[in-house]
C-alpha cells in the first residue's frame, strides 16, 4: 500500500535554510506536493513536481526528489517567522482519481 | 473573488445526529474530495467526485454520505453511524485534467 513518512519537527533561526524530508513507498508516484499549513486552516499548495523532474525551483523554494530512494524534500531559504507552520508531504499515482496521499506533516518552528 | 469556501468554521453536535458540512467553489474545477485530520495526522480521504452526480468512497468511508447534484457544492454528511466523528474535515477541488489539488479553509466537527 501507499506510505508517506515525515519527521515530526524541525527547528531552525531566522534566516537559515531549512530543508523538510519525506519518503514515499509507491514507486508508482506520479505527482509529488508540498503543502503548508497554518492553526486553524486548511492546506496552501506551495510546489510539486512530477515524477520525472530531479528538481524544481520556485524562488524561496526548492524541492529535490530522488526517484531512486523514493526522497523529497524542501529546501526553504532564508526562512522567515511567517514560514512556521506544519509542512505536509503528499503524493499522487496515476490512478484516475487524483486522490492524495498525505504524510503525518513536519511541524517548522522559526526561532528569531 | 474564486475559491473553495466550507461553511461554518466551527460546528457543534450532540451524538446521535447526523450533521451536514457544506464544500463551494466557484472555481469550474471538475473533482472535488472530502478530507479528514486528526490531530498529529495527515489526512485521510473520505469520498470524491469527479463529475456531477458520481461520486466514489475513499479511504474511510463508512458513517460519511455525500451528494453531487451541483458542480460547485458537494456536501458532506456525518452521520450517526460515524464512530468518531470529531475532527476537522477538509474540502478540495481540482480542475479538469490537472493534479494541482486546492483546498478550502475547513470545517472543526465537535461531537458530544
Amino acid at each position: 500500500g501507499e506510505d508517506v513518512e515525515q519527521s515530526l519537527f524541525l527547528s531552525v533561526r531566522e534566516g537559515d535554510s531549512s530543508v523538510i524530508n519525506c519518503t514515499y513507498t509507491d514507486s508508482s508516484s506520479t505527482y509529488l506536493y508540498w503543502y503548508k499549513q497554518e492553526p486553524g486552516a486548511g492546506l496552501q499548495l506551495l510546489t510539486y513536481i512530477f515524477s520525472n523532474m530531479d528538481m524544481k525551483q520556485d524562488q524561496r523554494l526548492t524541492v529535490l526528489l530522488n526517484k531512486k530512494d523514493k526522497h523529497l524534500s524542501l529546501r526553504i531559504a532564508d526562512t522567515q517567522t511567517g514560514d512556521s507552520a506544519i509542512y505536509f508531504c503528499a503524493e499522487t499515482t496515476d490512478t484516475g482519481r487524483r486522490a492524495l496521499t498525505f504524510g503525518s506533516g513536519t511541524r517548522l518552528q522559526v526561532q528569531p | 473573488d474564486g475559491g473553495i469556501t466550507q461553511s461554518p468554521k466551527y460546528l457543534f453536535r450532540k451524538e446521535g445526529q447526523n450533521v451536514t458540512l457544506s464544500c463551494e467553489q466557484n472555481l469550474n474545477h471538475d473533482a472535488m474530495y472530502w478530507y479528514r485530520q486528526d490531530p498529529g495526522q495527515g489526512l485521510r480521504l473520505i469520498y470524491y467526485s469527479q463529475i456531477v452526480n458520481d461520486f466514489q468512497k475513499g479511504d474511510i468511508a463508512e458513517g460519511y454520505s455525500v451528494s453531487r447534484e451541483k458542480k460547485e457544492s458537494f456536501p458532506l454528511t456525518v452521520t450517526s453511524a460515524q464512530k468518531n466523528p470529531t475532527a476537522f474535515y477538509l474540502c478540495a477541488s481540482t480542475p479538469r485534467d490537472s493534479y494541482e489539488q486546492y483546498f478550502g479553509p475547513g470545517t472543526r466537527l465537535t461531537v458530544t
